[in-house]
């Protein structure tokens, strides 16, 4: 079973570039989020997404986009990477019913010079 | 979502049950309790839930309070591979279930 899928599991990119984080779920999960996770601290909620076609922001949203015309892919995108943004990404996903626990992916490791 | 109230960090001997304490005072009746590890970068991994009866899995057991205001994750025979990042977390259902919210955590190094 894949599970979640991210890609890439690194990248480096200078201020200013744009990327797309890929993560890919085939679960057949309806609810698919963002985090991130900075050095010594735990995840924060980036967006989500409760089905294909409908999304939300998270924690913190600022400088990141995403869409879902899937259930299986939610794809994240930094418009115009700043130094801030160098973290690790984690994608998850999970049914949605009541008592259901979530799925992590591998996570990315983001790094903005 | 609870707010939830772990230590911070806590050690165990190898082979040794290791019992982590979570507050979660401000539990509501439609709460579940939560409890994830994050092994070194590694995503965070699933190990167990519970509402109201203690739970048990192949990994864990979860011990709720009858009041529910607090639980305990037992790790029965904790190896070294342990060593992790545990949070509790404490969560409602509905349109939220894509909603995590990650605090601190307990950090939990299992010695020889």
């Amino acid at each position: 079973n894949a599970g979640v899928t991210q890609t890439p599991k690194f990248q480096v990119l200078k201020t200013g570039q744009s990327m797309t984080l890929q993560c890919a779920q085939d679960m057949n999960h309806e609810y698919m989020s963002w985090y991130r996770q900075d050095p010594g601290m735990g995840l924060r909620l980036i967006h989500y997404s409760v089905g294909a076609g409908i999304t939300d922001q998270g924690e913190v949203p600022n400088g990141y986009n995403v869409s879902r015309s899937t259930t299986e892919d939610f794809p994240l995108r930094l418009l115009s990477a700043a130094p801030s943004q160098t973290s690790v990404y984690f994608c998850a996903s999970t049914t949605g019913r009541g008592g259901s626990a979530q799925h992590f992916g591998d996570g990315t490791r983001l790094s903005i010079l | 979502d609870a707010k939830t109230t772990q230590p911070t960090s806590m050690d165990c001997a190898e082979g040794r049950a290791a019992n982590l304490p979570c507050n979660h005072s401000t539990i509501s009746g439609n709460e579940y309790v939560y409890w994830y590890r994050q092994i070194h970068s590694q995503g965070p991994q699933y190990i167990i839930h519970g509402l109201k009866n203690n739970e048990t899995n192949e990994m864990a057991s979860l011990i709720i309070t009858e009041d529910r205001k607090s639980s305990t994750l037992i790790l029965p025979h904790a190896t070294l591979r342990d060593t992790a990042v545990y949070y509790c977390i404490v969560r409602v259902g509905g349109t939220s279930y894509g909603k995590l919210t990650f605090g601190q955590g307990t950090i939990l190094t299992v010695h020889p």
